[in-house]
């Protein structure tokens, strides 16, 4: 299937902690799998993103964790920041029919306290 | 600046009414997107466009329609038998959609809201 499970819902984190956001995919034609991060009333814009040819890809505060045997990748936030309060979309990017597709996570909507 | 525009920001649809999206890009890419996003829900495919002239349905494709007459512009079109369409309303678009490593830039989006 093309879906991409997404957790948790929302998120609560204390400034400097760590976010953690988790996703699952089950169809290995997926191939690029991107993060998005949206502010209210704005539209997505790209975080970070990682092949599943490679485990981690770090940019700055941002770290996505990728599992292919598990179909697994989640996303962490190092020393979390208020500025860093919106909703974090997962994705996956693959070929199905003849057309490319990018499946989106359901959305966590992080909160970072002061 | 080379971006994606959506307009209106915010479009109110009477009951019966068919409302029209617009989508405009000069980045030049060939594949075009439109997304809903409701609460909760994150965002579901409704149309997308490898070509000009050619689209084809998404996930969510019933009750809407597009047209891809020019490569820049990907009108959205909510027709009267979108039974619940309030919505937020985001269009995207990427240099190619069979490549991989290709990023979706997404614009501000479009608020529905029947009344």
């Amino acid at each position: 299937q093309q879906q991409v499970k997404q957790s948790p819902q929302s998120l609560i984190v204390q400034k400097g902690g760590i976010s953690i956001i988790n996703c699952a995919y089950e169809n290995t034609a997926f191939d690029y799998f991107p993060w998005y991060q949206q502010f209210p009333g704005k539209g997505p814009a790209l975080l970070i993103a990682i092949r599943p040819d490679v485990s981690e890809k770090k940019e700055g505060r941002f770290t996505i964790s990728f599992n292919k045997s598990a179909k697994q990748f989640s996303l962490h936030i190092m020393d979390s920041q208020p500025g860093d309060s919106a909703t974090y979309f997962c994705a996956a990017s693959g070929v199905f029919g003849s057309a490319r597709q990018l499946t989106f996570g359901s959305g966590t909507q992080l909160t970072v306290l002061p | 600046d080379g971006g994606i525009t959506q307009s209106p920001k915010y479009l109110f649809r009477k009951e019966g009414q068919n409302v029209t999206l617009s989508c405009e890009q000069n980045l030049n890419h060939d594949a075009m997107y439109w997304y809903r996003q409701d609460p909760g829900q994150g965002l579901r495919l409704i149309y997308y466009s490898q070509i000009v002239n050619d689209f084809q349905k998404g996930d969510i494709a019933e009750g809407y329609s597009v047209s891809r007459e020019k490569k820049e512009s990907f009108p959205l079109t909510v027709t009267s038998a979108q039974k619940n369409p309030t919505a937020f309303y985001l269009c995207a678009s990427s240099p190619s959609g069979g490549q991989m490593n290709t990023e979706a830039f997404f614009g501000q989006g479009t608020r529905l809201t029947v009344v």
